[in-house]
């Protein structure tokens, strides 16, 4: 059976730390996706990455870096969380052209 | 600019009301649309693509259709098990991004 696992469900934490989330698929898949996903807002892309140490801007980068040392792991990182950054992290895989495999999201509170 | 968007909002049936919903598009050149059911704090679970004007696709109580420019999930006979929220998303030839609607809320009582 297909799988994405997210390291975290649930996370809270301060102001200014830095937060690391982690994204594991086990389908070989090239793409990967960080989403977060508000009320209202619906799912909102950050980054996704096409390859190995490849990325690509989504459409709300700003605050989010990512990173892909290996095919099957990417992570995606708050260098300073923010309040505004409270939100459900959504990663996910695929293949070019194929749907996307969603992990069970990680629900991330920042205080 | 690529666009999808979702109604309703929100949709309440009584078991076994059949209803439909829609999902339509804007995208210049599309590879695929892809329909997915979200349970409460999950991440969504993939249900049906299409690729093509005038495909169908069915699993179980869900029929899901399209055309040129709008898709429809009608729902047969639904049962309370089936209230959760869908999203439609479309891709878009010659790129990686997936464009997602902010969904429909479905609430089937029994």
């Amino acid at each position: 059976d297909v799988k994405v696992t997210q390291s975290s469900r649930y996370l809270v934490k301060r102001t200014g730390e830095k937060v690391f989330l982690e994204c594991v698929q086990d389908m070989d898949h090239e793409n990967m996706f960080w989403y977060r996903q508000d009320p209202g807002l619906g799912l909102r892309l950050i980054y996704f990455s096409y390859d190995v140490k490849m990325k690509e801007k989504g459409d709300i980068p700003e605050g989010y870096s990512v990173s892909r040392e290996k095919k099957e792991r990417f992570s995606l990182i708050l260098e300073s969380a923010s309040t505004n950054q409270t939100s459900m992290y959504l990663c996910a895989s695929s293949l070019l052209g194929g749907e996307l495999f969603f992990g069970e999201g990680s629900r991330l509170t920042v205080l | 600019e690529d666009q999808v968007t979702q109604s309703p909002e929100a949709l309440r049936l009584q078991e076994g009301e059949s209803s439909s919903l829609n999902c339509s598009y804007t995208v210049s050149g599309l590879r695929g649309l892809f329909w997915y059911r979200q349970d409460p704090g999950k991440g969504p679970e993939f249900l049906f693509t299409l690729y093509s004007a005038g495909e169908e696709k069915e699993k179980e109580r869900l029929k899901a259709t399209l055309t040129k420019k709008e898709s429809f999930l009608h729902i047969t006979a639904p049962k309370p098990e089936d209230s959760a929220t869908y999203l439609c998303a479309v891709q878009a030839a010659g790129t990686y991004k997936y464009i997602f609607g902010t969904g429909t809320r479905l609430k089937v009582l029994a």
